[in-house]
């Protein structure tokens, strides 16, 4: 079945740094793929989206690149922030499913020190 | 536009009572899927509903737990005779788009944090 799978945590860093988080998948078909990122006491926020081999999602300095042929979509960023700290999810919706729902690496904690 | 609604926010249950989570979806959006989030973990998908209908609900746990999307008001989560292992963060999303038509991007609420005594 349809699986995602990322590096573990926890991530530390200093302020500017540059950030990889590594996610690969396992899927059917072509599915689209997300990050998505889960600040303390919050719920899941969408933070990038790549629907097809090649795309590129970009938010808030934030990339990952849709390649298929490593199966992967890995996070990066070239100068992270302190209020980057939250824990990061990559996530896989198969375009062949018929319900929509989504699968869930289990999240990798960035922690970013002044 | 208010995003997903859920709650409550905090939900304190006695072994065996019952837990009962809502969630209202974002305006327009018919497609609503519930996750667990057991701690330390990621989320986990439960079921996925449309308007009176269970769509699939092939992450539900066989016994004690049902879910329902009337066509009025929220979605409810239900658990029957809470467990200790229930003890979990509980998400809601909304979709507003039609599974199998291309993105499913949805849009999650702030969650319900079930501690059971």
């Amino acid at each position: 079945g349809n699986s995602v799978t990322q590096m573990e945590g926890p991530v530390t860093l200093s302020e500017e740094a540059f950030l990889t988080i590594n996610c690969t998948y396992t899927a059917t078909g072509y599915p689209s793929l997300f990050w998505y990122v889960q600040y303390p006491g919050e719920g899941l926020q969408l933070l990038l989206k790549a629907t097809k081999a090649d795309d590129k999602g970009s938010n808030k300095g934030f990339e990952a690149t849709y390649r298929k042929e490593t199966t992967s979509f890995h996070l990066e960023k070239g100068s992270v922030q302190v209020s980057d700290s939250a824990v990061y999810f990559c996530a896989l919706s198969g375009s062949s499913s018929n319900t929509g729902k989504l699968i869930f690496g289990q999240g990798t904690t960035l922690q970013v020190k002044p | 536009n208010a995003g997903v609604m859920q709650n409550p926010r905090h939900l304190v249950r006695r072994r065996g009572q019952e837990a009962r989570l809502r969630c209202s979806p974002m305006k327009g959006h018919s497609h609503v899927y519930w996750y667990r989030q057991l701690p330390e973990e990621g989320l986990k998908f439960m079921v996925y509903l449309q308007k009176e209908n269970i769509i699939d609900e092939s992450g539900m746990p066989k016994e004690r737990f049902s879910a329902e999307f009337p066509k009025e008001g929220p979605s409810i989560l239900r658990i029957q005779q809470v467990v200790r292992g229930d003890s979990a963060a509980y998400f809601c999303a909304s979709s507003p788009l039609q599974p199998g038509q291309g993105i499913t991007e949805a849009f999650f609420g702030q969650g319900t944090r079930l501690t059971v005594v």
